[in-house]
């Protein structure tokens, strides 16, 4: 089936660093959102992206939609020991007319303070 | 506005046996998805419902099975339980013009023994 790479597996940060993660895939995109992801919890969405080339903040998250349509980027400025988690892409390939998302591996963040 | 909210919570089986997961959806969402999340994975498509029927699946077994009613809420069965199936399940809700725009509940975590 389609993949998404995800990268970095894990990081480990210092509180007030900013952080930078990205999914990529050989498959073109209609949709890419970003998830975050704790212990004994479902997913939470942090933003969606609906177009090429988009630039969408959430706060401190800042998430960016490719040109290509083939990859995306999450960034979190000044982490916070709450930013602890794991973060997932997911995205939805063009051609889908419904809603199936695929998702990335994810990147587990661990901030120390 | 509420949530996504999954019953139950927890729950354990043995091998050949049937189950049944249900979920409510977030307030003015009529389409729901269904997720497994193997440990240290993200999660994969299931299949989603809209109108009452499935309109997408992803790559599983017809043991799996799903019902969605009329207000919304759906079930999750999975018939003849094997090991592999140990997971968390999480269901999604979404509005039929943004299918792919997902809010997950807080998942129901089985155990197949």
């Amino acid at each position: 089936g389609q993949q998404l790479n995800q990268s970095p597996q894990s990081m480990f940060i210092q509180e007030g660093e900013d952080v930078s993660m990205n999914c990529t895939s050989s498959s073109i995109f209609n949709t890419w959102l970003w998830y975050k992801q704790e212990p004994g919890e479902g997913p939470v969405l942090l933003i969606a992206l609906y177009k090429a080339g988009e630039l969408t903040s959430n706060g401190r998250l800042t998430a960016q939609f490719g040109i290509t349509r083939k990859d995306s980027f999450l960034n979190i400025s000044a982490s916070i020991p709450s930013d602890v988690g794991i973060y997932f892409c997911a995205g939805q390939l063009r051609g889908t007319s419904y809603g199936k998302l695929t998702f990335g591996q994810g990147t587990i963040l661990t901030v120390h303070p | 506005e509420t949530g996504v909210t999954q019953s139950p919570t927890h729950l354990i089986k043995t091998r050949g046996q049937q189950v049944t997961l249900r979920c409510s959806s977030q307030s003015g969402h009529n389409t729901v998805s269904w997720y497994q999340q193997a440990l240290g994975q993200g999660p994969q498509f299931i299949f989603q419902y809209y109108r009452e029927e499935e309109n997408g699946r992803g790559n599983f077994p017809p043991r799996f099975s799903g019902l969605q009613f009329p207000n919304y809420s759906s079930e999750l069965n999975v018939n003849a339980l094997e090991l592999d199936d140990s997971a968390l399940y999480l269901c999604a809700s979404s509005l039929s013009d943004r299918r792919e725009t997902q809010y997950f509940g807080p998942g129901t975590r089985l155990l197949v023994l």
